[in-house]
């Protein structure tokens, strides 16, 4: 079975700071895609992010990038430039890719992000 | 589009109540799902499915129950509420397979029952 790990339930950080978000699964597949979301106080779950395990460069979205490390299996997130509308739970997420058809999605517990001003 | 949308947003239920959590998409997306959040535990799949006609459970199934018979609608119906599953529910839609696509999250209903 797939698991997530969040290590950090929590952390703040400075407005305009760097910031890094942990995240590490287990898993005995080989194709598979990871994800971050964001949930911020609306409750919505917005996609930050994308990696899928065959690329070996890592994903970037603007201010928000990736350290994929297969080998690890380690996802780290990274939030560059932090901005007070980026306040929100940081979830991660593991899916399978099961030749053709998908797996579900399993999420860790996710982190609460606070950026001060 | 609308995307995903969920009825109602909030729910307060007695214990032994029944109800049903409407979710619909208008992607045309074959893939649908269900999922709880609790407080500390991230989201939990309660069922899927990957078509009209066909749902299966996921890892939290006991207590809920689902049918597809549309594209569009997915409804997720709690036969007898229990304290237990207060909890706030996500339906999510895609359109396999994941490598060009990805979930799309509805609002969310926050479900009480006391």
């Amino acid at each position: 079975a797939q698991t997530v790990t969040q290590s950090q339930p929590e952390m703040s950080v400075q407005e305009a700071e760097t910031v890094t978000l942990s995240c590490t699964y287990d898993t005995s597949e080989s194709n598979y895609y990871l994800f971050w979301y964001k949930q911020p106080p609306s409750r919505q779950m917005i996609l930050v992010i994308r990696q899928e395990a065959y690329k070996q460069q890592n994903a970037t979205e603007n201010r928000f990038s990736v350290n994929f490390q297969k080998a690890a299996k380690s996802f780290s997130l990274k939030i560059s430039d932090s901005q007070l509308g980026d306040t929100a739970m940081y979830f991660c997420a593991f899916m399978a890719y099961l030749g053709g058809s998908q797996g579900n999605l399993i999420f860790g517990k996710g982190t609460k992000l606070s950026v001060k001003p | 589009n609308a995307g995903v949308t969920q009825t109602p947003k909030f729910q307060v239920l007695k214990t032994g109540q029944s109800m049903t959590l409407q979710c619909a998409q208008d992607m045309n997306h074959e893939y649908m799902s269900w999922y709880r959040q609790d407080p500390g535990m991230g989201l939990r799949l309660i069922h899927y499915s990957v078509g009209a006609g066909i749902t299966d459970q996921g890892e939290v199934p006991n207590g809920y129950n689902v049918s597809r018979s549309t594209t569009e609608d997915f409804p997720l119906r709690l036969l007898s509420a229990a304290p237990s599953q207060t909890s706030v529910y996500f339906c999510a839609s895609s359109k396999p397979p994941m490598g060009t696509d990805t979930q799309y999250f509805g609002p969310g209903t926050r479900l009480t029952v006391l």
